[in-house]
């Protein structure tokens, strides 16, 4: 299928390591934050949410950051694997806003 | 259970033409949203549903598109005289909530105008 994302930002790493993408938020009004994963051919995929009243919230191998004095986003992957292999966005939304407001994406490459 | 279910995956259409492009969300979610990806950029934001009702169609370019949701669940995006711009992948996605939760996306459909 076709990639998503050819001149995207692209962040490399080895399996095992972990990784960190960023993300700068436009709104300083945002209150709701999600990373989102997406491989070629397919939609976005949740990966995990955070709202503002908070600054860090952990998943399963997933950290996200929020700095909203920096309007800052980061999503951080634990011992990376070959399947993180992907083009992750941070989307964010306001309010009773109905929209999600998508950045430019950065694409994760895993190398063995 | 079963995602979000978009059809059909791929359209070639000509220019000038009109496409309809289909949608079924998760059962059980009240919130529909319409997004296009053009290659290389994030999903950006078309219409949203609540139910029945378009709540916000701020996000759809100009009057050749149209979207409905007439029993609150499967939504078809409706195109009417397709030009080249308009080629993209033309993302659905569905949430429990709507507001402020995250929405599930279908695969898309990759809409080819030539």
């Amino acid at each position: 299928g076709e990639s998503v994302g050819l001149h995207l930002p692209t962040l490399s790493v080895q399996e095992g390591d972990n990784s960190i993408i960023n993300c700068a938020y436009s709104n300083s009004a945002s209150d709701y934050f999600i990373w989102y994963k997406q491989e070629s051919g397919k939609g976005p995929q949740f990966i995990i949410d955070i709202r503002s009243n908070m600054d860090k919230r952990q998943g399963q191998r997933v950290t996200v950051l929020l700095n909203k004095t920096v309007k800052h986003l980061s999503l951080q992957i634990a011992a990376t694997q070959p399947g993180d292999s992907a083009v992750y966005f941070c989307a964010e939304t306001f309010g009773t806003a109905s929209k999600l407001t998508f950045g430019t994406g950065t694409r994760l490459q895993v190398t063995l | 259970g079963a995602g979000v279910s978009q059809t059909p995956s791929n359209k070639v259409t000509e220019k000038g033409k009109y496409v309809e492009l289909r949608c079924d969300p998760i059962s059980g979610h009240t919130a529909l949203y319409w997004y296009r990806q053009s290659l290389g950029q994030g999903p950006e934001f078309l219409i949203y549903f609540q139910g029945t009702g378009a709540a916000d169609d701020s996000g759809l370019p100009n009057d050749r598109f149209f979207a409905v949701r007439p029993e609150g669940s499967v939504s078809t995006l409706k195109i009417q005289r397709t030009e080249r711009g308009d080629s993209a992948v033309y993302l659905c996605a569905s949430s429990h909530k709507g507001l402020n939760s995250p929405l599930h996306f279908g695969n898309g459909t990759r809409l080819t105008v030539t």
